[in-house]
């Protein structure tokens, strides 16, 4: 039923380490993916995103992978700061679809 | 601007009342998207207009939920009767049409006793 999953609730890192953040999918119709970062009492805000066509996207300290084969992706955060504490939430669509899947969030801690 | 804004913030109501939550989306969105936030389900995605026609409601729980978008600027969505399992944050989002990016509002706490 869940399309998009992501398996660990919560995930502690000391600051200035890597965080990695994992998501998996079942659809393999859905070809656009994208993070959102949620701080307390706020709504999501964009992150970073990927389209099935490249296998990875780096945005300064976040960069994302794409392995199409296994219906996997991941968040990587280096270093972590404590300012990045938030939960992750990843989300897939179809290229052109409004229409996005999102998981279950991650809670990230950047221990300082 | 502004973003999106949503009304209100937190509601606390007694099971079997009306609910009626409130969007206001960008200006000069075309989209908008309302979702519901829990801990076992996540984000999931209730129903999304595309120039205020509702293009899919599928992910509207039950009969008791509805939404509607009177023009561009303003969106409800509204549970009659409201239960305890509604219980959950509401959040709203816009876009423009057929981009990848949704800017959400910072949503509404609802809470049904």
């Amino acid at each position: 039923d869940q399309q998009v999953k992501q398996n660990s609730p919560s995930l502690s890192v000391q600051e200035g380490r890597i965080s990695i953040l994992n998501c998996d999918y079942t659809n393999s119709m859905f070809d656009y993916f994208l993070w959102y970062k949620k701080y307390p009492a706020e709504g999501p805000t964009f992150l970073i995103s990927i389209s099935s066509i490249k296998d990875k996207n780096e945005d300064g300290r976040f960069t994302v992978f794409l392995n199409k084969s296994a219906k996997h992706l991941s968040l990587h955060i280096v270093p972590s700061q404590p300012g990045d504490s938030a939960v992750y939430f990843c989300a897939a669509s179809k290229l052109g679809g409004n229409q996005f899947y999102f998981g279950t969030g991650t809670s990230l801690t950047v221990i300082p | 601007d502004a973003g999106v804004i949503q009304s209100p913030r937190h509601e606390v109501t007694e099971m079997g009342q009306e609910v009626t939550l409130r969007c206001k989306p960008i200006s000069g969105h075309n989209s908008l998207f309302w979702y519901r936030q829990t801990m076992m389900r996540g984000l999931e995605l209730l129903i999304y207009f595309n120039n205020n026609v509702p293009i899919d409601d599928s992910g509207m729980p039950e009969d008791r939920f509805s939404a509607k978008m009177p023009n561009a600027s303003f969106s409800t969505l509204k549970i009659q009767p409201s239960e305890p399992r509604d219980s959950a944050v509401y959040f709203c989002a816009s876009s423009l049409l057929g981009d990848v990016e949704q800017y959400f509002g910072p949503g509404t706490r609802l809470t049904v006793t």
